[in-house]
């Protein structure tokens, strides 16, 4: 069964910090990993990686995945009060036939909230 | 910007009534997803949808659970008899290749 784990569950900073969420996940056959940011109802998508190594990057925020290690980092800089909200983790994988319909298995979520 | 888009935004039911949540996913997409996510719980998959057929669908989707796209835009989830554990927040997803799923805003189902 694949299986995403994020870490840390929660986060309080203050406006202007760094932080960075972790994303470990167990996956047969990885296709590829998502963020996600969560604030009152719908994810909204951040990144899609699929490559080891290779940074995504818009605006404050950017992510990398490591394949080999099976993990992922989100980091936010120069935080905002904005950037409260849960963020999420999910893989999506290939089945036995070779042949991925998208289906994303999610973490369960870091919260992160932003005081100024 | 095109959006995936649900109703309604809330429904209430009784134990045992059957239900139908609607979704409009992005118009020139191919692949569509129910998920659900009990509150403080995670987004879990419930079924996709490819070439007018569910491709996959997870142990939660049973018997008591339909997808159906009855024209070319709608995407409807139907819960034959809810039950108190089917309240949950419901999103409708779409792809285009499988890939970067947009979320609707979903729907929040509450059984009493």
């Amino acid at each position: 069964e694949d299986k995403v784990v994020q870490s840390p569950l929660s986060l309080v900073v203050h406006e202007g910090d760094t932080v960075t969420l972790n994303c470990s996940y167990e996956v047969t056959n990885f296709r590829s990993l998502l963020w996600y940011k969560q604030e009152k109802k719908a994810p909204t998508f951040l990144f899609m990686l699929t490559s080891s190594g290779i940074e995504k990057k818009s605006g404050r925020l950017s992510s990398i995945l490591d394949k080999k290690e099976l993990f992922s980092i989100l980091n936010i800089t120069a935080t905002q009060t904005g950037d409260s909200a849960v963020y999420l983790c999910a893989v999506a994988a290939f089945n036995a036939g070779g042949t991925s319909y998208g289906k994303l298995t999610f973490g369960q979520g870091t919260i992160l909230t932003v005081h100024p | 910007e095109p959006e995936v888009t649900q109703t309604p935004s809330h429904q209430v039911t009784q134990m045992g009534q059957e239900v139908i949540l609607r979704c409009v996913p992005i118009s020139n997409h191919l692949y569509f997803y129910w998920y659900r996510q009990i509150l403080g719980q995670k987004v879990e998959f419930l079924v996709s949808f490819y070439n007018n057929e569910i491709s996959e669908k997870s142990e939660i989707f049973d018997d008591q659970f339909s997808v159906e796209r009855p024209d070319g835009s709608n995407f409807t989830l139907k819960i034959r008899s809810t039950k108190l554990e089917d309240s949950a927040m419901y999103f409708c997803a779409s792809t285009w290749l499988g890939l970067q799923a947009f979320f609707g805003q979903g729907t929040r189902l509450t059984v009493v």
